[in-house]
Order: structure tokens, then sequence, then C-alpha cells
């Protein structure tokens, strides 16, 4: 059972305009949420994150937004550049047993059309 | 270096060959994660290591996946008898501190592992 959905599996916008990605998740345990951004043939690069006692996090263009109620979070990049082309997976931390290991959506394929 | 290195970047073997995937953590960082992303899929998390215990390997999917970190440092992913599920692309990450909260993670490039 996926326990974060990215439910667009791609998003193109104009060079200029706002992207906005989104995130859902289903376990009320989660405190921490993250951005990562990844091109091909390259790891994830985190992007900026949030946390649960927070409802914003801005970061120059990138910003998060959560809205714990709905269990749902987005990343909003404004303006969207060529170069934010990439793949964006949204991450929630667990804590259990001394770890704190991520747990990822499928991730949404941005791209930006100069 | 400056980041996470893993070797190889790319490994064939037949059904039923054992493979090890290397990591080599940024200097000084004491969480170690390892993590399994199959095509079209988010990282699927692995296991865990907090300098050379291994803290959680809830996510290893058999017996046949083993991974150690004996040193603290470099880290080993061990696959034995690979089948072709176990085809993805196998991600070390590591960070500074033991929570995500105060030191979010960087991720290496992965080792592709196809398995024919």
């Amino acid at each position: 059972d996926q326990q974060v959905k990215q439910n667009s599996p791609s998003l193109s916008v104009q060079e200029g305009r706002i992207s906005i990605l989104n995130c859902d998740y289903t376990n009320s345990m989660f405190d921490y949420f993250l951005w990562y951004k990844k091109y091909p043939a390259e790891g994830p690069t985190f992007l900026i994150s949030i946390s649960s006692i927070k409802d914003k996090n801005e970061d120059g263009r990138f910003t998060v937004f959560l809205n714990k109620s709905a269990k749902h979070l987005s990343l909003h990049i404004v303006p969207s550049q060529p170069g934010d082309s990439a793949v964006y997976f949204c991450a929630a931390s667990v804590a259990q047993g001394g770890s704190e290991k991520l747990v990822f959506g499928k991730g949404t394929k941005l791209t930006v059309n100069p | 270096g400056a980041g996470v290195s893993q070797s190889p970047r790319y490994k064939v073997a037949k059904r039923g060959q054992d493979v090890a995937l290397r990591c080599d953590p940024i200097s000084g960082h004491v969480s170690l994660f390892w993590y399994q992303q199959a095509l079209g899929q988010g990282p699927e998390f692995l296991t865990y290591f907090q300098n050379e215990a291994q803290l959680d390997k809830s996510g290893l999917p058999s017996d046949r996946f083993f991974a150690e970190r004996p040193e603290g440092s470099v880290s080993t992913l061990k696959i034995q008898r690979t089948q072709q599920e176990d085809s993805a692309v196998y991600l070390c990450a590591s960070s500074l501190d033991r929570t995500v909260n105060n030191s979010p993670l960087h991720f290496g490039n992965g080792t592709r592992l196809t398995v024919t």
C-alpha cells in the first residue's frame, strides 16, 4: 500500500510560469517531509523540506506547502526554468526503531519548455 | 571525495550469480542507507546503518540480501543467487546526523543491476 502518493506522473509547463507538484500521504505518523529532484543517471538531490509543525517553507524559487488535515503537500516553483526539468520525488520520514527512513512517492516528471 | 560514491555504476549478472555493490559515503557521515529503485518507481528503503551498527534491515526483501559496514565507513550490499526481480537501481545515501530532520540524505548515483 503506497503511503506517499504522487498521482501525476508528468507535468509540462512553460518557462517563467509556475510549476505545482502535488503529493498525498496516508500515514498520520509522518512528521517530516522532503522534496528531492533527480536528473537521469544521477541520484536524487535534496531540494527542500518542511516539518509537520509548519505549513510553509520557502527557499528562493521553491516553496513547499503542507496541509496536515488533508494529508497533502505541494511544491511550487516560481518562475520555472528549463533547468528545472527533472523527476521530483516527494518523501516523508517515519521515526521508528532508531532510524528515520524515508518513504518516497513514485515521482513526477516535470518538463519546462523554453 | 565530495559526494557519495557507488561502484560499479552498472552490473550485469546471470541469474543465480552473487553480486556485491559498494558504497563510499561522505567522510564523517554517521548514517548510511541503502534504497532499491525499480523502473518507474520511487526509491524503496532496504536497510540503515548508524556508524557500524545495522539498526534497521526491515526493507531487505529476502535473506539473499545482506549488507555490512564493518568500520562505520564503506558499506557493501551483497545479493546472493540473484533473480530477475532483483533488477533495479541500488542507491546508497549518507547523512551527517542520525536524523533526517537535521541532515538531509545525500545520494550516490546508484548501481544499475540487470539480472539476465
